[in-house]
């Protein structure tokens, strides 16, 4: 079954560095991958998503990821960190159209001042 | 762009009752829908896979007695805590595919649901 892991529980930025939250993937075949961002007591949203072509993926906010099937990985990127920014983000997969998403456990995203 | 409503956002019942929640695509047909449950600081688990007009598949572990899930439409499914006890508390979250896009899921705003 496929599964995803996001290695870093908790990463803290000082505002304007730039970011990088961890995504690896395990499926045999070329996955269909997504970033989420959740803020407290909130649903989700979509940042970006990969389904093919273009291995380098621009999303919403200035966010965009990276797809290396070499690596099985999907980080997630921005160049500077706004304060906004800080919340919960998922990484997730699916491997059919259609199917439901499934979840990393989430990086919580701090931004220090 | 395509919307999901999720009704209520918070609810606070007795131990013993049920409880529904409805999700709802406002802007496009959804023939299928999904249901996590989210618990404090961890990821969404998936629940169960709502079919329009059938029965729904539950994922292993989920007592589909207790979390019954009905979609009867193609904009509307819902999910109801039977029986509910405090260990049912927890954050539900929905989210809708859209028929007209491969990929296009669309997350509801969650409820949060605490049982007393």
């Amino acid at each position: 079954a496929q599964s995803v892991t996001q290695p870093d529980i908790h990463i803290t930025v000082s505002e304007g560095a730039s970011l990088e939250l961890r995504c690896n993937y395990s499926y045999g075949a070329t996955p269909y991958l997504f970033w989420y961002v959740q803020s407290p007591g909130q649903g989700l949203q979509l940042l970006l998503k990969y389904f093919s072509g273009d291995t380098l993926v621009q999303g919403i906010k200035g966010f965009e990821a990276e797809f290396k099937r070499s690596q099985s990985s999907f980080n997630l990127r921005k160049p500077s960190v706004h304060w906004s920014d800080a919340a919960e983000y998922f990484c997730a997969v699916a491997n059919q159209a259609g199917t439901a998403l499934i979840f990393g456990k989430g990086t919580t995203l701090s931004v220090s001042s | 762009g395509a919307v999901v409503s999720q009704h209520p956002s918070r609810v606070i019942c007795k131990s013993g009752t049920s409880v529904k929640i409805e999700c709802r695509s406002l802007d496009f047909q959804a023939t299928t829908m999904f249901w996590y449950r989210q618990f404090p600081k961890q990821s969404l688990m998936l629940m169960a896979t709502s079919n329009e007009g059938s029965k729904a598949t539950y994922e292993q572990g989920v007592e589909k007695d207790k979390f019954l899930i009905n979609h009867a439409s193609l904009t509307l499914s819902t999910l109801t805590v039977t029986s509910a006890h405090p260990e049912d508390s927890s954050f539900y979250i929905c989210s809708a595919r859209d028929d007209r896009f491969n990929y296009g899921y669309t997350f509801g705003s969650g409820t949060r649901l605490t049982v007393v």
